[in-house]
């Protein structure tokens, strides 16, 4: 099962809502990433959890919370946002690799992302 | 930082045609990984590129990292319409934390 889960795929919230964004993985990762992509940009980087810890923040506004209860499940808690906050929230989770020259990588496996609308 | 750039930005090719899409700094990474993102979806790992000189193919699609490790392209012969997406270089850092590049959206018609 390589299989990243998000949940829900979209959402509307007003911007006095309370929401949040589940993720969840069975692959034995022990990484897991918060991204926030626009239209027709690329990914931009909010969360790193390691081990279940908090090991990256990007500056990402106190109005997004994450949290990592287990392992496997990622939560983007979303409170008081501006309708520029609007967009597709993919979740990633990673394991470390061993490359043929002893290398180690990250690779990275994506969800489907949950599309979020901010009026 | 590392600034990435990605060109072209836009690609609009027949099907069967050659394309090749670029992925440069002024910074040496210390290994590179290319994701292809279709609509509606999250990206998706093509492959990670570690040693400079390194070529690796995967089917139609043949990656290079530059000598200096400074630069990497995507080749892809024959293109297909199921070649079409957003394709992302992103040189990878601690804890995987990647930085993607601005990417290149390939279209491909039949």
């Amino acid at each position: 099962d390589t299989e990243v889960t998000q949940t829900p795929k979209h959402l509307v919230m007003g911007m006095t809502n309370k929401k949040s964004l589940k993720c969840e993985q069975h692959m034995g990762h022990r990484a897991m990433y918060w991204y926030k992509q626009k239209a027709k940009k690329p990914p931009e980087l909010m969360f790193v959890y390691s081990y279940e810890k908090l090991s990256i923040n990007e500056s990402v506004p106190s109005r997004f919370s994450p949290e990592c209860p287990n392992s496997s499940l990622l939560n983007l808690h979303l409170h008081a946002l501006q309708p520029e906050d609007s967009a597709l929230y993919l979740c990633a989770s990673s394991q470390q690799v061993t490359g043929g020259l002893g290398e180690r990588t990250y690779e990275q496996y994506f969800g489907p992302g949950t599309r979020l609308t901010v009026t | 930082t590392q600034l990435l750039e990605q060109s072209p930005q836009f690609l609009s090719i027949q099907e069967g045609e050659n394309l090749t899409v670029y992925c440069n700094s002024s910074s040496v990474f210390s290994s590179l990984q290319w994701y292809r993102q279709e609509p509606g979806e999250g990206p998706v790992l093509l492959v990670t590129v570690v040693t400079g000189g390194e070529v690796k193919k995967l089917k139609r699609l043949t990656f290079q990292f530059g000598d200096a490790r400074k630069d990497s392209s995507l080749h892809i012969t024959a293109a297909q319409p199921g070649d079409t997406g957003l394709y992302l270089c992103a040189p990878l850092g601690s804890w995987g934390k990647l930085q993607f590049g601005a990417g290149t959206q390939v279209v491909v018609t039949p």
